[in-house]
């Protein structure tokens, strides 16, 4: 069965550091790999979205994800945090083909606490 | 709004008592989905909908645990003689999916959280 890790339950960073959150999957296939971030009190809000091509995806508020197929990561990346990136974030892989239905498998989340 | 909108946002209630809690899709999102969030067991599936018809219950913790979507849209997650473990806040996601060869991004709900005393 597909299950996704994240190392990290904690994390925190001082503003305009650089932050890289990991993630880890396990998967058969060729996963669909997904980075949501969840704010207090908030649903879940897609980051980015890894299905095919390039490794190397950008998403929206100045964050990126590598796909690293050797070491079944998708860590989440950003050179400058801003105090308004606290929140928790979550991995997360799409069950495809099958019976699946595209229904997500989540990891633990990681949250980031932001110093000023 | 054009987003996924759940109620009640808060539910408090008693052991033993029903609740329902409901999910309106994006309009024209054809695939519905339930996740349930709670401390130790983080996000989990519980059911899939495409159109009206829900082909995979997997997820759904015990035979308390229903749910319905009608007319393509709008969706209840009905949870029977609640227990103080369904505690949780309960997310509805829906997507533009379309064929089982296609897989688009799920767009979330604020959620409802959900006390059992």
């Amino acid at each position: 069965a597909q299950s996704v890790t994240q190392p990290d339950i904690h994390i925190t960073v001082s503003e305009g550091a650089s932050l890289e959150l990991r993630c880890n999957y396990s998967y058969g296939a060729t996963p669909y790999l997904f980075w949501y971030v969840q704010s207090p009190g908030q649903g879940l809000q897609l980051l980015l979205k890894y299905f095919s091509g390039d490794t190397l995806v950008q998403g929206i508020k100045g964050f990126e994800a590598e796909f690293k197929r050797s070491q079944s990561s998708f860590n989440l990346r950003k050179p400058s945090v801003h105090w308004s990136d606290a929140a928790e974030y979550f991995c997360a892989v799409i069950n495809a083909g099958g019976t699946s239905y595209g229904k997500l498998t989540f990891g633990q989340g990681t949250i980031l606490t932001v110093h000023p | 709004g054009a987003g996924v909108s759940q109620s009640p946002s808060n539910k408090v209630t008693e052991k033993g008592k029903d609740v329902e809690l409901r999910c309106d899709p994006i309009s024209g999102h054809t695939a519905l989905y339930w996740y349930r969030q709670s401390l130790g067991q983080g996000l989990e599936f519980l059911i899939y909908f495409q159109g009206n018809s829900a082909p995979d219950k997997s997820g759904l913790p015990s035979d308390r645990f229903s749910a319905e979507r009608t007319g393509g849209s709008v969706s209840t997650l009905t949870i029977q003689r609640t227990q103080q473990e369904d505690s949780a806040v309960y997310l509805c996601a829906s997507s533009p999916r379309t064929s089982a060869a296609s897989y688009n991004e799920q767009f979330f709900g604020p959620g409802t959280r959900l006390t059992v005393l």
